[in-house]
């Protein structure tokens, strides 16, 4: 079946400007998370949801990171302010229960904020 | 603070060389291990999970161990498309609501002809 798709692909923002990233995740997932992972390193977490609820979102960097997924189903990962630092891959996963599952991950959205 | 680290940061091999990937945690409370390959300009991609000490999985040319402070990704005369990054992740008992994985920062293996 279809796996987790993610898009853009890419996305180039001049600093300042505000990105959204979309999450598809796998039919039926209940979970979801959204990871960001800088190049030469492991993806670090930034929030997870289980269903439309928002159950951690410890790992967000500042203010200027939102996620939401309002139908329990595909996520949005919004980005105000963008700032240089905020350049990296961010990837989304999905899973099919609430504890212990595995994550199964998208292609990820590469950022470059100019 | 829970830590992950993995070891070596890179693995050179000639083809049919076989090797072990490292992953140790420290941890309050292990609820899961898991294997990723990662492919340059793609998500990881799963490949195994491991759940308690003792526990071995296979897969092709790949083995994964765990014993209660590491685990470890055997590789079998490895061939060339097995280069790739290498990511262990470990899954706590956070004692919350939360099922984040903490992810080490990989070995970038190569396999030569």
């Amino acid at each position: 079946g279809a796996g987790v798709s993610q898009s853009p692909r890419y996305k180039v923002a001049k600093r300042g400007q505000d990105v959204a990233l979309r999450c598809d995740p796998i039919s039926g997932h209940v979970s979801l998370f959204w990871y960001q992972q800088a190049l030469g390193q492991g993806p670090e977490f930034l929030t997870y949801f289980q269903n439309e609820a928002q159950l951690d979102k410890s790992g967000l960097p500042s203010d200027r990171f939102f996620a939401e997924r309002p139908e329990g189903s595909v996520s949005t990962l919004k980005i105000q302010r963008t700032q240089q630092e905020d350049s990296a891959v961010y990837l989304c996963a999905s899973s099919r229960g609430r504890t212990k599952e595995t994550q199964y991950f998208g292609p990820g959205t590469r950022l470059l904020v100019l | 603070e829970d830590q992950v680290t993995q070891s070596p940061e890179a693995l050179r091999l000639q083809e049919g060389e076989s090797s072990s990937l490292n992953c140790s945690y420290t941890v309050s409370g292990l609820r899961g291990l898991f294997w990723y390959r990662q492919d340059p300009g793609k998500g990881p991609e799963f490949l195994f999970t491991l759940y308690s000490a003792g526990e071995e999985k296979e897969k092709e040319r790949l083995k994964a161990t765990l014993t209660k402070k590491e685990s470890f990704l055997h590789i079998t005369a490895p061939k060339p498309e097995d280069s790739a990054t290498y990511l262990c992740a470990v899954q706590f008992h956070y004692g919350g609501a939360t099922n984040k994985l903490i992810f080490g920062t990989g070995t970038l293996l190569a396999v030569q002809p």
